[in-house]
């Protein structure tokens, strides 16, 4: 049964760092690309990142470009994604999703929330 | 950048309704497009791509149409689990990956 389960969410002062982690299971990681995609409460839907199969290459939305990070480990099915310098506005529930695009298949997600 | 709008922001329906849905694109996508459902504190599903293929399990009451910049999504026959938000997606450019601002369908 294909699974995608976020870890790593909480809440964090704004200028501070958090690690989402993403471990996936049910179907073959290398031969997907993957994504992290955000929506703020109570608004749409936001791309953040997404990485190859390969690892490379990847691409940042704008407002996240220089402070997130995204990664992925094929031998242990993980997804992660770094952030730093997190704002108020990087509050949101952060997805996991298998594809670049189209995404067929959703984690349940994981709420950060950048609060002083 | 592509940008993606969505009219309209809401629509009221009763079960049973016709429902159409629009998005468009700030340039020609082809039919690099797709559709997705957001029930209230669930993930996205896929409903449709590349503007008009339904994904496996997808209800035959779901289609999508349209190329270039302008799209539909339409839902035959309104029924009560179809009451959610849905969004646009284009994937023409993979930088970035752009959704429209979505489409709530509420009950009438």
């Amino acid at each position: 049964q294909m699974q995608l389960v976020e870890s790593g969410g909480g809440l964090v002062k704004p200028g501070g760092s958090l690690r989402l982690s993403c471990a996936a299971s049910g179907f073959r990681f290398t031969d997907y690309y993957m994504s992290w995609i955000r929506q703020a409460p109570g608004k749409g839907l936001e791309w953040v990142a997404y990485i190859t199969n390969t690892g490379s290459p990847i691409d940042y939305a704008d407002d996240v470009k220089g402070r997130f990070t995204i990664s992925r480990d094929n031998a242990k099915k993980s997804l992660y994604l770094q952030m730093s310098s997190l704002r108020a506005e990087d509050t949101a529930v952060y997805y996991c999703a298998r594809g670049g695009a189209p995404v067929g298949y959703w984690g349940h997600g994981t709420l950060v929330t950048v609060s002083s | 950048d592509v940008q993606m709008t969505q009219s309209p922001s809401t629509l009221s329906a009763s079960v049973g309704d016709r429902v159409t849905i629009t998005c468009r694109a700030s340039q020609s996508i082809d039919t690099w497009l797709a559709w997705y459902q957001q029930k209230p504190g669930k993930a996205p599903k896929l409903l449709i791509y590349k503007a008009s293929s339904l994904e496996n399990g997808v209800p035959s009451r779901f289609s999508g149409s349209g190329s270039g910049t302008a799209f539909t999504l339409t839902i035959s026959s309104v029924q009560p689990g179809d009451f959610a938000t849905y969004y646009c997606q284009q994937y023409k450019s993979y930088s970035p990956l752009p959704f429209g601002p979505g489409t709530k369908v509420d009950i009438k």
